[in-house]
């Protein structure tokens, strides 16, 4: 089974600001099955980059993903006040298939 | 625009079995194009996927819950359900019924969520 870890678990920054997530896993992950979801408060996830690099459908281009193998990143180009939730990556296997999340990594405000 | 909306007892007794059902309004589960499936979460696991469904009736599960789940689909209402048997304190979470592509170039991610139902097992 391959795990998935966040860094850092919480970020700390101010708005307008640029955020970098990271996204680690175990084993390496095909490019086409990583994902990233933000989570406000009291909402479910939000799918926002699929395929490691790909925006989801209305996702704005401050968002951006990147990777490769075992080390992906999410990158935010300048927060906006409602970035500010928790985010989660994902992987995909398909022998068998299954799904499996990191812990998330929480953006707060500084 | 398609919706998922899960419904669930709220409460239910340690040993027992816990029951969901997700109805899809604005698309049809008998699709070749999406898995539809089961996520919850908890404080102490976060973000834990269940199972899903495919048109077929093809089922997959998280090794980790297998023995105690089943997840079904009811074309006939657009629905696809949840069971899960011999439930204690750790199956206390938000579940989510969400929605999974299963084309060779979108599959692997969930891209229509529910929003989520408390479920509760405590006596």
């Amino acid at each position: 089974e391959i795990v998935l870890t966040q860094s850092p678990g919480t970020l700390s920054l101010s708005p307008g600001e640029r955020a970098t997530l990271s996204c680690r896993a175990s084993q390496s992950v095909s490019s086409s099955f990583l994902a990233w979801y933000q989570q406000r408060p009291g909402q479910a996830p939000r799918l926002l980059i699929y395929g490691a690099s790909t925006r989801a459908t209305g996702i704005p281009d401050r968002f951006s993903g990147s990777g490769s193998g075992t080390d992906f990143t999410l990158t935010i180009s300048g927060l906006e006040p409602e970035d500010f939730a928790v985010y989660y990556c994902q992987q995909y296997d398909t022998s068998p298939p299954s799904l499996t999340f990191g812990p998330g990594t929480i953006v707060d405000i500084k | 625009q398609l919706r998922l909306q899960e419904s669930a007892p709220g409460l239910v007794k340690p040993s027992e079995t816990l029951s969901l059902t997700c109805t899809v309004s604005g698309g049809s589960v008998r699709s070749s194009h999406f898995y539809w499936g089961w996520i919850r979460q908890t404080p102490g696991k976060g973000l834990e996927w269940i199972g899903n469904v495919y048109y077929t009736s093809s089922v997959y599960y998280n090794p980790s819950l297998k023995s105690r789940v089943t997840v079904a689909m009811d074309t006939s209402k657009n629905q696809i359900s949840l069971t899960l048997s011999s439930v204690t304190a750790a199956d206390t979470a938000v579940y989510y019924c969400a929605r999974q592509g299963a084309q060779p170039d979108a599959r692997g991610f969930l891209d229509v969520w529910g929003r989520g139902t408390t479920v509760i097992v405590s006596s």
